[in-house]
């Protein structure tokens, strides 16, 4: 089965702190996304990518930046967190050939 | 741009009751739409998806969808519901963006089955 791993379930962090999200996939998948979660409204895709080393940003990047050194990791990056980032957060990992995105079980932060 | 719009926020039903949860999408090129289901404090699970061919599709859990072109829908239906089937559900569909494919997602259905 693939596995979509994110580095932690709750996290709580102050205003202003460099928050750092972990998300590892086990499956050799090319193709990885970080979406947020708020209530009424759905998922918003924030940043994906391709491969290594590539990014692309998506509907709601700003206050946040990527990282993707290795295949199986992609880190998402709050410079400076601030309240209104106060959310759920998922990663996904699909396969270049195939449609179907793969989440993991999401990072619930809190912002203080 | 293609969107997908979930036209109910909630939905209760009481358990063994036949449910429907609406999703229209609006898209000008090739269609490929999804149904993902998810679990108090789980991550998102794929239940159905629709790429070409019948525009009946089955999914796990008892779930179907159809697809209609002329009505631009993706309804999801289910004959008889579970306390189990208790979750949120998102409609979903894929975006050409600069090349690449990307999910996107409607706002979401919470389902409440009642005993």
């Amino acid at each position: 089965d693939v596995k979509v791993t994110q580095s932690s379930r709750y996290l709580v962090k102050r205003t202003g702190e460099k928050v750092f999200l972990e998300c590892v996939q086990d499956m050799d998948h090319e193709n990885m996304f970080w979406y947020r979660q708020d209530p009424g409204l759905g998922l918003r895709l924030i940043y994906f990518s391709y491969d290594v080393k590539m990014k692309e940003k998506g509907d709601i990047p700003e206050g946040y930046s990527v990282s993707r050194e290795k295949k199986e990791r992609f880190s998402l990056i709050l410079e400076s967190a601030s309240t209104n980032q106060t959310s759920m957060y998922l990663c996904a990992s699909s396969s270049a050939s195939d449609t179907e995105a793969f989440f993991g079980q999401g990072t619930r932060l809190t912002v203080v | 741009a293609q969107s997908v719009t979930q036209l109910d926020s909630q939905v209760p039903v009481f358990e063994e009751a036949p449910v429907e949860l609406r999703c229209n999408y609006s898209s000008s090129v090739s269609v490929y739409l999804f149904w993902y289901v998810q679990y108090p404090n789980q991550g998102l699970q794929l239940l159905l998806k629709y790429l070409s061919g019948s525009t009946l599709v089955k999914g796990i859990n008892g779930f179907e969808a159809e697809f209609n072109k002329s009505q631009t829908s993706f309804h999801l239906r289910k004959p008889s519901v579970h306390i189990s089937d208790t979750a949120e559900y998102f409609c979903a569909v894929i975006a050409a963006s600069g090349g690449y494919n990307k999910l996107i997602f409607g706002a979401g259905t919470r389902l409440a089955v009642h005993p």
